[in-house]
């Protein structure tokens, strides 16, 4: 089945404490992005790849970084997480840049509290 | 920048029609989606437009006016399983990165189906 899967699915933590969200794909796609989503600001874009190490910043990069070694993995990473961090992520793909009707297929989301 | 603008909330009787619409203001537009979410839950793909016009894809419609940054979502023969958010997605060409695309969400309209 085609699928983008996240772990953990939920996750509380606390400040401070460094967190790895894994973000998998099985449909070979090229490019993958995360997002956050919170109430009133929709989703948000962070980071980006258009490919095996080549990653690049979205709209809300700050505190957060990323690692694209292998094409089917994205993990987002949270060096010092604060509690500005808490939020709904989704990890999305789609098989190229964007062209035609090529869509994204998000993950199942990762409910972050960093208390 | 990217601007995307809907309706935070609406509400429409099962059974009947309702309209959502979207507006817009960006450069090298390349497309525009539109996603359902449930609550808790990952966007999923609803339609895609890149020319004017109107697609149409069973109970759900979406229209695109290029010239006025307009589209809009159609539901016909409301559910209440339609209850969600919809979310109307810009895609557009991210030139400083060597062309490649890049999509902007909206924060999304809460559709509330009632009897």
């Amino acid at each position: 089945e085609a699928q983008v899967t996240q772990n953990p699915r939920y996750l509380i933590t606390v400040t401070g404490k460094k967190l790895t969200v894994t973000c998998s794909q099985n449909m070979n796609h090229e490019y993958m992005s995360w997002y956050r989503q919170d109430p009133g600001l929709g989703l948000r874009q962070i980071y980006y790849s258009m490919n095996v190490e080549v990653t690049d910043k979205g709209d809300v990069p700050e505190g957060y970084k990323v690692s694209r070694k292998e094409k089917r993995n994205f993990p987002l990473i949270l060096e010092s997480p604060s509690p500005n961090q808490t939020s709904l992520y989704f990890c999305a793909s789609s098989s190229t840049h964007g062209e035609g009707t090529d869509t994204q297929y998000f993950g199942p989301g990762t409910r972050l509290t960093v208390l | 920048g990217q601007n995307i603008d809907q309706p935070t909330e609406m509400t429409a009787t099962e059974g009947a029609i309702v309209q959502i619409n979207c507006t817009y203001q960006t450069s090298g537009f390349n497309g525009l989606f539109w996603y359902q979410q449930h609550a808790g839950e990952a966007p999923t793909f609803l339609s895609y437009n890149v020319l004017d016009g109107l697609e149409e894809k069973g109970r759900f419609s979406s229209f695109l006016s290029r010239s006025k940054g307009y589209s809009y979502l159609l539901l016909k023969e409301l559910q209440m399983k339609d209850s969600a958010s919809y979310l109307c997605a810009v895609r557009y060409i991210y030139v400083l990165t060597g062309g490649g695309n890049k999509l902007t969400f909206g924060t999304g309209t809460q559709l509330k189906v009632e009897l």
